[in-house]
């Protein structure tokens, strides 16, 4: 099966300073690989996801970079607001048989952005 | 569009005593999948449906837990009898698709037991 590990488990910075998450995983086989945030009493909601096919998307002040061969994957903030602080959660496909694909996600990253 | 919807938000039982969590997922999605969060850990599968069917439910911890999907629609979850361990933040998620698709979360039933 999948496993996700995911570092640091904590983050705190200064606002506008760049935030950085980095997950491996370690099933060569996947090839799909979300980011999710988690704001406070609230649901994971997608943020950004990247396929295998590419190595780095961005989507405004969020970028995911893929590296396969190592197999990591790593969320970058820049220009952090406090609006960002939340806990994130990177996701790895996990094929579980039958068909069935479920992800598995790492720890969570809870990243606090100090006004 | 609605969301994923997870009924109740939150439930304090006695140890011994039974619960049923409830998802309505988004309206046409097939895939279905329960999650659970122990404090402070990760988000980890409990079990999928794709429409009435478990597709996979090797996540499931025992079979105290009882995950069920009549006519493709809502689920439920009963976990009987409760135990101090199946504390935690239970997420049911939807998905059109079962892989490489974005999946949508409830807002998560808080489950204490006491």
């Amino acid at each position: 099966g999948e496993n996700v590990e995911q570092h640091p488990s904590t983050l705190s910075v200064q606002e506008g300073d760049s935030a950085v998450i980095k997950c491996t995983y370690s099933d060569s086989a996947s090839n799909y690989f979300p980011w999710y945030k988690q704001e406070l009493g609230k649901r994971p909601q997608l943020i950004i996801d990247i396929r295998s096919n590419v190595g780095e998307k961005k989507d405004q002040r969020i970028a995911v970079t893929l590296n396969k061969t190592a197999k990591h994957f790593s969320l970058h903030i820049t220009e952090t607001q406090p609006e960002d602080s939340a806990v994130y959660f990177c996701a790895a496909p996990a094929y579980s048989g039958a068909g069935s694909y479920q992800l598995t996600f790492g720890k969570g990253t809870k990243l606090s952005v100090i006004p | 569009e609605a969301g994923v919807t997870q009924f109740p938000s939150h439930s304090v039982i006695e140890k011994g005593q039974t619960v049923t969590l409830r998802c309505d997922p988004i309206s046409g999605h097939d895939n279905l999948y329960w999650y659970r969060r122990v404090m402070g850990k990760e988000i980890k599968f409990l079990l999928h449906f794709v429409k009435e069917s478990k597709q996979d439910e090797s996540g499931m911890p025992n079979n105290r837990f009882l995950a069920e999907r009549t006519g493709g629609t809502y689920s439920t979850l009963k976990v009987q009898p409760a135990e101090l361990e199946d504390s935690g933040v239970y997420f049911c998620a939807s998905s059109q698709l079962p892989v490489n698709t974005e999946a949508f979360f409830g807002q998560g039933t808080r489950l204490t037991v006491v």
